[in-house]
C-alpha cells in the first residue's frame, strides 16, 4: 500500500525555521517526482514547490522562494521542505504528494499524504 | 500576475449533470497545461479524479471526465450523487515548472 507521512509540523513564532518530511512506503520513491502543497485554514489548496525523481531541478512559487528550499534523499525515501523566515501567512496544512509519472502530464500532484499542521504565530 | 479562475460554488440536483471550469485570467487553458482535478471533502486530504486533461485516476467513477470546453478545462459530473458534495480544485502548469491551483468550487448536492 502507498503511503506518504509527513511530519514535522507545529508552532514557530514569525521569522523562524521548520523543517518537513515525507517518508513514502510503498512505491519506488526516486521514480516520481514530489510536490509539497499547502492549504491555510478555511482556504483553497496553493502549490509551494516540486523536485524532479532524481532531485536535479526544483521550482518554487513566488511566494516562498528564496525562504523554502525542497530536498530529497532517494535512499531513504524521503522529501523535506525546509522552511526559513516564517511568516504568519505560511500558516497552513501541508501536503506532500508525489507524481503519477514522469512524463510532462503524469507530473502534478497525484497521490497525497494526509499533511501537517505548520502555526506560525508569537 | 496569471490567475487560474474557477467558479466559486455550484449547485446540482441529485442525479443531474454540471460541469465545472478552470480558465486563465489572460489567455486560454490547453493541454499543454495539464490540467488535474482534485476532490476534497473537509477535513480530508486531496483525491485526485483527473490528470492530463481527461485521464481518470484509478479507482475514479467514468461518471467524471475531464475536456477542454473552449478556452477553460473542464470537469464534468454525470449523474450527480450527494457524496460529490465536495470542494473541487483545478491545478495548471503555468510553464517553467511552475503549477497553479485555481481557488476551487463547492459544489452543493441538492
Amino acid at each position: 500500500e502507498v503511503q506518504l507521512v509527513e511530519s514535522g509540523g507545529g508552532l514557530v513564532q514569525p521569522g523562524g525555521s521548520l523543517r518537513l518530511s515525507c517518508t513514502a512506503s510503498g512505491i519506488t520513491f526516486s521514480n516520481y517526482w514530489m510536490h509539497w502543497v499547502r492549504q491555510p485554514p478555511g482556504k483553497g489548496l496553493v502549490w509551494v514547490s516540486r523536485i524532479k525523481s532524481d532531485g536535479s531541478s526544483t521550482t518554487y512559487a513566488d511566494s516562498v522562494k528564496g525562504r523554502f528550499t525542497i530536498s530529497r534523499d532517494n535512499a531513504k525515501s524521503t522529501l523535506y521542505l525546509q522552511m526559513n523566515s516564517l511568516r504568519a501567512e505560511d500558516t497552513a496544512v501541508y501536503y506532500c504528494a508525489r507524481s503519477q509519472g514522469a512524463v510532462p502530464g503524469t507530473i502534478p500532484p497525484y497521490y497525497w499524504g494526509l499533511g501537517t499542521m505548520v502555526a506560525v504565530s508569537s | 500576475q496569471t490567475v487560474v479562475t474557477q467558479e466559486p460554488s455550484f449547485s446540482v440536483s441529485p442525479g443531474g449533470t454540471v460541469t465545472l471550469t478552470c480558465g486563465l485570467t489572460s489567455g486560454s487553458v490547453s493541454t499543454s497545461n495539464y490540467p488535474s482535478w482534485y476532490q476534497q471533502t473537509p477535513g480530508q486530504a486531496p483525491h485526485t479524479l483527473i490528470y492530463s486533461t481527461n485521464t481518470r485516476s484509478s479507482g475514479v467513477p467514468d461518471r467524471f471526465s475531464g475536456s477542454i470546453l473552449g478556452n477553460k478545462a473542464a470537469l464534468t459530473i454525470t449523474g450527480a450523487q450527494a457524496d460529490d458534495e465536495s470542494d473541487y480544485y483545478c491545478v495548471l502548469h503555468m510553464g517553467s515548472g511552475i503549477w497553479v491551483f485555481g481557488g476551487g468550487t463547492k459544489l452543493t448536492v441538492l
